[in-house]
């Protein structure tokens, strides 16, 4: 199985901050990597699909870049709504796995 | 609005068996794959199981393989997971999703989760 490591796994940030969290492969995925949102009691929520494309509807203020084993997921600007813990995912072989999670809270 | 809804979840022994059940609406269930994926209280998210378009193909982690079997019934837009000998390790939240496996295999959208909870 592919084992996804996040890092952090968790950070403070402050509203307006540029958050990054990363996401490794334990062997090279192309670019079979999504990102997902989820906050408290809520199901998760996709953000970003194949690496990079901004899935219909989230704010262009999230982006993801990489492919291989080396990923991130970038917020440019932390809003208030956006404090929730950050999932990856890996498409690329089953079983798809995910990331331990990375959780943004507030400073 | 395309919706997915669970139910079927609660509190059953050690060994005992549930019948988890995804309503589907919106859109077409027989395009897609479907998964369930599971989340125990406090931890990450683990994929369980996905089934093909036309329940030709049906995938499981090998912690369920023998005692978990993913179903469909497209002429009713529903998803099903018949859980058997359950373990305390099986406690979680069970979110059904679509599957893009055709794609590039994310997951979208996600139901609400149904608790699953096996304790004596």
């Amino acid at each position: 199985d592919i084992q996804m490591t996040q890092s952090p796994s968790s950070l403070s940030a402050s509203v307006g901050d540029r958050v990054t969290i990363t996401c490794r492969a334990s062997q090279s995925i192309n670019t079979y990597l999504n990102w997902y949102q989820q906050k408290p009691g809520k199901a998760p929520n996709l953000l970003i699909y194949a690496a990079s494309s901004l899935q219909s509807g989230v704010p262009s203020r999230f982006s993801g870049s990489g492919s291989g084993a080396d990923f991130t997921l970038t917020i440019s600007s932390l809003q208030p709504e956006d404090f929730a813990t950050y999932f990856c995912q890996q498409s690329y072989s089953t079983p798809v796995t995910f990331g331990q999670g990375t959780k943004v809270e507030i400073k | 609005d395309v919706q997915l809804v669970e139910s079927g979840g609660g509190l059953v022994q050690p060994g005992g068996s549930l019948r988890l059940s995804c309503a589907a609406s919106g859109f077409t269930l027989s395009n897609y794959w479907m998964s369930w994926v599971r989340q125990a209280p406090g931890k990450g998210l683990e994929w369980v199981a996905n089934i093909k378009e036309d329940g030709t193909e049906k995938y499981y982690v090998d912690s369920v393989k023998g005692r978990f079997t993913i179903s469909r019934d497209n002429a009713k837009n529903s998803l099903f997971l018949q859980m058997n000998s359950l373990r305390a390790e099986d406690t979680a939240v069970y979110y059904c999703a679509r599957d893009f496996s055709d794609f590039w295999g994310w997951f979208d959208p996600w139901g609400q989760g149904t608790l699953v909870t096996v304790s004596s």
